[in-house]
Formats: C-alpha cells, sequence, structure tokens
C-alpha cells in the first residue's frame, strides 16, 4: 500500500519563477492539505482540498494556489517565488468525515529559491 | 501568535530511562491532539493522538497525557530507545464541517537517546 507520494524532492528556482509541487495520496484517502516548513520551525498549513474544491486556508497570499484533481492526486502552485518561499513543502493526506483521523505525511520537496 | 508552542528545543535522555516531552496550547476550541516524529530527511510520521475528551491515550511505549485546565499535553516515551532520537512535533486541530481541520504544530523538541 503506497503512502503519501510526492515529487520532486528537490527543486531549484530563481526568484520570480513559477514552479508546480505535486502529491499523491495514500490509497483510499480523499483529503489532501499541504504545509510549508521553514527550517526549525513546525509545518504551516497552506491550504487543504476535498473533493476539488479548497476547504480550508491558511495566512499565505494568493501567489500559493492548488488544485485538486478526480483521483484525489493535487498540485501546489507557488507564483512569483521570492526567497523567503525556500522551504520544505509537506503534503498530507486523510479521510473526511472520521472521528479521529490522522493525516499521513509525504516525504516532502525541498524548494530553494535563488 | 503561536497557538502551539514546545518550549523546549532539545532534550537528552539516557537509553532504558523515560522522556517527556511538553506541549501547551492557547486556544481552547482545540478538540484534538497529536504527535508525529520527523527524522532529517523525511516527513513527518504519525506516532500518537489524544480526543479532548480524554486525558490519556497508550499506546505501546508511548503514551499521551492530556490536562486540559491547563491547556497542557505531554508524551511520555518509556523506555527511550536510541531509534527514538528524532524531532517531536505537537500538534492541534478543532472540528471544521464536520472533520478535523487542519493542524497547527509547534515548533519540535529534538529527542537524543544515548546508549
Amino acid at each position: 500500500d503506497a503512502g503519501v507520494t510526492q515529487s520532486p524532492t528537490h527543486l531549484i528556482k530563481t526568484r520570480g519563477q513559477q514552479v508546480t509541487l505535486r502529491c499523491s495520496p495514500k490509497s483510499g484517502h480523499d483529503t489532501v492539505s499541504w504545509y510549508q516548513q521553514a527550517l526549525g520551525q513546525g509545518p504551516q498549513f497552506i491550504f487543504q482540498y476535498y473533493e476539488e474544491e479548497e476547504r480550508q486556508r491558511g495566512n499565505f497570499p494568493d501567489r500559493f494556489s492548488g488544485h485538486q484533481f478526480p483521483n484525489y492526486s493535487s498540485e501546489l502552485n507557488v507564483n512569483a517565488l521570492l526567497l523567503g518561499d525556500s522551504a520544505l513543502y509537506l503534503c498530507a493526506s486523510s479521510l473526511a468525515g472520521q472521528d479521529l483521523p490522522e493525516a499521513f505525511f509525504g516525504q516532502g520537496t525541498r524548494l530553494t529559491v535563488v | 501568535d503561536q497557538q502551539v508552542k514546545q518550549n523546549s528545543p532539545s532534550l537528552s535522555v539516557q537509553e532504558g530511562r523515560i522522556s517527556i516531552l511538553n506541549c501547551d496550547y492557547t486556544n481552547s476550541m482545540f478538540d484534538y491532539f497529536l504527535w508525529y516524529k520527523k527524522y532529517p530527511a523525511e516527513g513527518p510520521t504519525f506516532l500518537i493522538s489524544i480526543s479532548s475528551i480524554k486525558d490519556k491515550n497508550e499506546d505501546g511505549r508511548f503514551t499521551v497525557f492530556l490536562n486540559k485546565s491547563a491547556k497542557h499535553l505531554s508524551l511520555h516515551i518509556v523506555p527511550s530507545q536510541p531509534g527514538d532520537s528524532a524531532v517531536y512535533f505537537c500538534a492541534a486541530s478543532e472540528e471544521y464541517g464536520g472533520s478535523q481541520g487542519n493542524l497547527i504544530f509547534g515548533k519540535g523538541t529534538k529527542l537524543s537517546v544515548k546508549p
């Protein structure tokens, strides 16, 4: 049973560029959340997708956008990259409607903006 | 304004002894709490959780205690093993639309278990 998979694992981009990160949820999961983890910090919630719609959003600018596909996989897009966007981006999947849902995380995408 | 705080950045424990990791929160609407373990170059791995209606949950060597009046929870690992060395994150969430909402994480505590 494949867990949460993310691609790519590492990425280097230049300021001002755009980037797309991808996530396939754990089998049977229908909800995907994205988190940004800066060095020395805990993961920070970006947004959550359920039934192909953004369900919740954290305190991130509109440069961060996403999408969920009918097969529940998801993309995170970041436009006009800033140096401060350099971080580990984590995708987590879960199953909606559960009383005590545990979110399962992927290994993350390390984004470096130069 | 941090809603979930882990005030100890690091903790060092001898193998076989108890490790106690602490976490405080400020949002009284949180109703679900989780602990994750993270090794370098890997994503966080779910460890154990507790609902706000309970004050203790145990799973093998891991026990989580919740004190709602103090807005405090702790993770006990007994006995500690060298393989437990990792960064431990405390996370909390509140109900959203009938399901659990997004997770709010602390900054983590790096546990080192020495042989």
